[in-house]
């Protein structure tokens, strides 16, 4: 079975500009996280998807923004870039998404953004 | 969100066993208890995850404290692989808190 996957892998963008990242999980997982990664902040809970619906948000800014859709493929977008968006993103999928921490998490490689 | 605490690092050599601690103590009883560790380069994989009782799968074993107030992840027999930052992290939701987790560094 094929792991979570993320695109694109790498990516350059100026400040200012937007950015839609994708994530499509594991066959038969219902539930998409996103978090972000810094050296500064360490791994930062961004939010997450479950049956289209966002259920958990993190202590991130509006510019900030996902989606889920029916296949469970998730993106997330990033408006008005800033050099501190500069980041490593995860997306992680879980089989049934309880929402009671009962389930484990899958990641993907990540989406490395570097903000110019 | 309950805080877990773990050493910033640790030792081994490779197959030895080692044992990971992280101290919990205002878990909450729906709080789960999961490891994660994370390699150089790469993104988080899950190791284990327990509620109340020992818990054991093929990568590692978590034992937990009667008062749940702290567990320790085991690594039977070290390999130069396991060499990764561990994070311990308690849940209730499906949202993940880490915090800055225990560095792992295996010796041949």
């Amino acid at each position: 079975k094929a792991g979570v996957t993320q695109t694109p892998r790498y990516l350059i963008k100026t400040r200012g500009q937007q950015v839609t990242l994708s994530c499509s999980p594991i066959s038969g997982h219902r539930s998409v996280s996103w978090y972000q990664q810094t050296p500064g902040q360490g791994l930062q809970f961004l939010f997450e998807y479950f049956s289209e619906t966002q259920r958990n948000k993190g202590n991130f800014p509006g510019r900030f923004s996902g989606r889920q859709f029916s296949n469970s493929r998730s993106e997330m977008n990033v408006s008005t870039l800033e050099l501190g968006d500069s980041a490593l993103y995860l997306c992680a999928s879980s089989l049934l998404g309880q929402g009671k921490g009962s389930y484990e998490q899958y990641f993907g490689p990540g989406t490395r953004l570097t903000v110019t | 969100d309950a805080k877990t605490t773990q050493p910033n690092s640790m030792e081994s050599n490779e197959e030895e066993p080692v044992h990971l601690p992280c101290n919990h103590s205002t878990i909450s009883g729906t709080d789960y208890i999961h490891w994660y560790r994370q390699l150089p380069s790469q993104g988080p994989e899950y190791v284990i995850h327990g509620l109340t009782s020992n818990v054991n799968n093929r990568m590692a074993s978590l034992a937990i404290a009667e008062d749940r107030k702290s567990s320790t992840l085991i690594l039977h027999r070290a390999t130069l692989r396991d060499a990764a930052v561990y994070y311990c992290i308690l849940s209730y939701t499906d949202k993940l808190i880490f915090g800055t987790g225990t560095r792992l560094q295996v010796f041949p």
